[in-house]
């Protein structure tokens, strides 16, 4: 079975610091992979998605992501935070095969940004 | 516009009550989900419809019900069997694709709370 680890169920940084998201998967086959943004009390926005190609994939709102098959990983970052990031997070992953139509999420990252 | 509209945006459930509730979808979108978000527990799985008038349980499906008899439609009952209702209730749907990694596109939730 598929599983997605967000390490850190809270993040906190400073305005104009660089975001960090970890996540890391678990799956048989060579996965598909995406990060989903939620604001409070809505709901959930793609910013990036891994399928095939390029290993660094650009999202949305400055954001970018990097798949590391050896490393099972992919983790979310932006250069500079804003205080409009807060929100949060979601990884999720599904099999290049098989059941593909089923979204398997990790369990959120909270982002806060101080001012 | 196009995209996918849930309602009621709160709504309220009394003890034994059968509740429903409704997403419809103008994105012309074969897939349709159910999901249901917990504090700290991330997003699960409650059904998937791949094409209308066929629909599969997700992770969680005790407690549900579900109906999808057009393509734009896919409400959801929460019947008296689910004991712990209250929680966030997402719907999503995505394109067909042969690939698989469609993105699902989310509304914008209902929260269920119990009486």
């Amino acid at each position: 079975a598929q599983s997605v680890t967000q390490l850190g169920s809270h993040v906190s940084v400073s305005e104009g610091a660089l975001v960090l998201l970890r996540c890391n998967y678990s799956s048989s086959v060579p996965p598909y992979l995406f990060w989903y943004v939620q604001y409070p009390n809505q709901g959930l926005q793609l910013l990036l998605k891994y399928t095939t190609g390029a290993t660094l994939v650009k999202g949305i709102n400055g954001f970018e992501a990097e798949f590391k098959k050896s490393e099972t990983s992919f983790h979310l970052t932006k250069p500079s935070a804003h205080m409009s990031d807060a929100a949060e997070y979601f990884c999720a992953v599904t099999d290049s095969g098989g059941s593909n139509y089923k979204l398997t999420f990790g369990k959120g990252t909270l982002l806060t940004v101080n001012p | 516009d196009g995209g996918i509209t849930q309602s009621p945006k709160y709504l309220f459930r009394k003890e034994g009550q059968n509740v429903t509730l409704s997403c419809e979808q103008n994105l012309n979108h074969d897939a349709m989900y159910w999901y249901r978000q917990d504090p700290g527990q991330g997003l699960r799985l409650i059904y998937y419809s791949q094409i209308v008038n066929d629909f599969q349980k997700g992770d969680i499906a005790e407690g549900y019900s579900v109906s999808r008899e057009k393509k734009e439609s896919f409400p959801l009952t929460v019947t008296s069997a689910q004991k712990n209702p209250t929680a966030f209730y997402l719907c999503a749907s995505s394109p067909p694709g042969a690939g698989g990694g469609e993105t699902q596109y989310f509304g914008p939730g209902t929260r269920l709370l119990v009486l």
